[in-house]
């Protein structure tokens, strides 16, 4: 079974700032790992994926994210925040194997101020 | 276009009642997902088809009955709604299951259902 750890429900960034939000994970297998957004009252939308093709994978909006394997860890970054990046952020983690779904982590509020 | 859509976007209704949820993907996926996703915004999935054929059955009341007509298509029925049964409900699509394929979910905009 896998399942994915997001630290800190909230985030809070100047605008310009740097973004950070963690995921940790844990797979029995070598996992795909994504992170998606959702804005307020929208679906989730994909900003990224892992599939092990490279270990840093770029995504929409200059979001990246890079598996670290020994760290197990998923972390999405983006170098100057925006005040539209404000939302709810979710690591979510699948097996590469069989029936497998993505399992969510709880998520995280990117609050982003002035 | 939308890729996958769900209606009604809103659904108020007490309790006690009977509701449905509908959902459209136009992707040409052949898998069909339920999420449910509380007030706390947690994520979990509650039911998944694979060419109209259950093959997640989450620990779900059996008040809850999806049906999938066709691989396009994936409803929801509820009976009997009860107050904890207040969430936004996501309809989502993915590529068939097989190695290789990374399986990424793509949502619809959710249905929100408040139940009185």
């Amino acid at each position: 079974a896998q399942s994915v750890t997001q630290l800190g429900s909230h985030v809070s960034v100047s605008e310009g700032a740097l973004v950070l939000l963690r995921c940790n994970y844990s797979s029995s297998v070598p996992p795909y790992l994504f992170w998606y957004v959702q804005y307020p009252n929208q679906g989730l939308q994909l900003l990224l994926k892992y599939t092990s093709a490279a270990t840093l994978v770029k995504g929409i909006n200059d979001f990246e994210a890079e598996f670290k394997k020994s760290e197990t860890s998923f972390h999405l970054t983006k170098p100057s925040a925006h005040m539209s990046d404000a939302a709810e952020y979710f690591c979510a983690v699948r097996g590469n194997s069989g029936y497998s779904t993505l399992t969510f982590g709880k998520g995280t509020m990117l609050l982003v101020s002035p | 276009d939308t890729a996958v859509s769900q209606t009604p976007k809103y659904l108020v209704t007490q309790m006690g009642n009977d509701k449905s949820i509908k959902c459209e993907q136009n992707l040409g996926h052949d898998t069909m997902y339920w999420y449910k996703q509380d007030s706390k915004k947690f994520l979990k999935i509650m039911f998944s088809y694979n060419n109209k054929e259950l093959i997640i059955n989450e620990t779900v009341p059996n008040r809850f009955s999806p049906k999938s007509p066709d691989k396009a298509h994936l409803n929801l029925h509820i009976n009997s709604l009860e107050l904890g049964d207040s969430a936004v409900y996501f309809c989502a699509s993915s590529q068939d299951y097989s190695s290789g394929v990374t399986g990424e979910l793509f949502f619809g905009e959710g249905s929100r259902l408040t139940v009185l």
